[in-house]
């Protein structure tokens, strides 16, 4: 079975410009999350969602930051407009019901130069 | 949920059993113990929860004291593509939140 697939991989940006990632979670799984890992902050819980609502983004990081989960298979991060302290990897990932265990996709990098 | 407390680092011969411990004295009744690892470049991976008895599954081994206080993982047999950090994480009601780990050094 595949599991949660992120998109891009790698992305090298210009401060100011407009970055989307891309998440399908696991077929059949019902709550997603974002994180955020860098070398200072380790991971960060930014948003996540339960059957396509967010349920808590206190994590995200200022209004920068928007997701949206349109259906049940893929859900968005966007960040407009981009600094270069958000490079980070960003982690997407999936389970079933909120309160059980959650399975990681491989991670965007995101560069903002 | 309750906060856990793990070395930041250890080293392990290849082919030994390597025991990375947790504490979690916190921890309440309906919490769950979970390990994670991630190795270099790569997503968080699943290897093992428990609640109360002790888990066995093909990855590892999940030792948790009768207390619940503390638990160790136990990787029987250690091989260089161990070498990650190892996260423990009690997690009740709210979401996964990550520490800093153990980061598990496997050496020839």
């Amino acid at each position: 079975d595949a599991g949660v697939i992120q998109s891009p991989r790698h992305e090298v940006t210009e401060m100011g410009q407009e970055v989307t990632l891309r998440c399908k979670p696991i077929s059949g799984h019902n709550s997603l999350f974002w994180y955020r890992q860098t070398m200072m902050r380790g991971l960060e819980l930014l948003i996540y969602f339960n059957n396509n609502v967010p349920i808590d983004d206190s994590g995200m990081p200022e209004d920068r930051f928007s997701a949206k989960m349109p259906n049940a298979s893929f859900s968005t991060l966007k960040i407009q407009p981009s600094e270069p302290r958000d490079s980070a990897v960003y982690f997407c990932a999936s389970s079933f019901g909120q309160r059980n265990t959650i399975y990681f996709g491989e991670g965007s990098w995101l560069t903002v130069v | 949920d309750a906060k856990t407390t793990q070395p930041p680092s250890m080293d392990c011969a290849e082919g030994r059993a390597a025991n990375l411990p947790c504490n979690h004295s916190t921890i309440s009744g309906n919490e769950y113990v979970y390990w994670y690892r991630q190795i270099h470049s790569q997503g968080p991976q699943y290897i093992i929860h428990g609640l109360k008895n002790n888990e066995t599954n093909e990855m590892a081994s999940l030792i948790i004291t009768e207390d619940r206080k503390s638990s160790t993982l136990i990787l029987p047999h250690a091989t260089l593509r161990d070498t990650a950090v190892y996260y423990c994480i009690v997690k009740g009601r709210k979401e996964f939140y990550f520490g800093t780990g153990t980061s598990l050094t496997v050496i020839p």
